[in-house]
């Protein structure tokens, strides 16, 4: 089945240690993107790749970076993590403006 | 500044009862509508969504939603509801100007068996 995989389903890391997740798809979508998710609250977009142009949202910390080195993947690169980057982070696809199709996420947790 | 709105925070009813979420943008061109569910655990998915054509559409589980242009909403309806409706619920939605989805706040739906 096509689907939107991601890779860790659960990561623990240190204070300040850099931190990667992965993303990949079966869906050959075009649009690829990152969101953060805290308890109860709406996902929150961090950035996302249309075709290879990426684009940032304006209130995305400089701490987070991305990757997409091809059509099927894309990293979520946290490069010193604080307590408050702790979330679920999701990736999801689509094909232009169509709806969006998300992996189950990638939950952080900080210590 | 392009937004959504969900007003409800919370809802909670009995099994059987009818629902009905509110879901309003801000007014900005062409828009794409959609809604999500989010299951306890689960990830998200789609429920239905708005293009064009017939304003009231119909999507998974029953769901329905109508999409009124004049006053820029797009709530969802179903007319009985079943515990295994126990979810978060996101309104979304894509203006014609951008690439990218802005969701509502969301919307609790408890159900009490």
């Amino acid at each position: 089945d096509a689907m939107v995989i991601q890779n860790p389903r659960y990561q623990v890391t240190q204070f300040g240690k850099p931190v990667t997740l992965s993303c990949s798809q079966t869906l050959n979508h075009n649009v690829m993107y990152w969101y953060q998710q805290k308890s109860s609250q709406a996902p929150k977009l961090l950035f996302h790749y249309y075709d290879k142009d990426f684009n940032n949202e304006a209130d995305t910390p400089d701490n987070f970076q991305s990757r997409r080195p091809n059509t099927s993947f894309c990293f979520l690169d946290i490069r010193s993590p604080g307590l408050g980057d702790a979330a679920m982070y999701l990736c999801a696809t689509s094909i232009g403006r169509d709806e969006q199709y998300f992996g189950p996420g990638t939950r952080l947790t900080v210590t | 500044a392009q937004s959504v709105s969900q007003h409800n925070h919370h809802v909670i009813l009995s099994e059987a009862a009818s629902l009905e979420l509110g879901c309003n943008y801000s007014y900005g061109g062409t828009v794409n509508l959609f809604w999500y569910v989010q299951y306890p655990g689960q990830h998200l998915q789609l429920l239905l969504k708005y293009f064009s054509g017939d304003p009231l559409v119909k999507g998974i589980k029953g769901f329905e939603a109508e999409f009124i242009k004049s006053k820029f909403s797009f709530n969802l309806r179903k007319p009985s509801v079943q515990w295994s409706d126990t979810a978060e619920y996101f309104c979304a939605v894509v203006y014609s100007s951008a690439s990218k989805i802005i969701f509502g706040s969301g919307t609790r739906l408890s159900i009490r068996p």
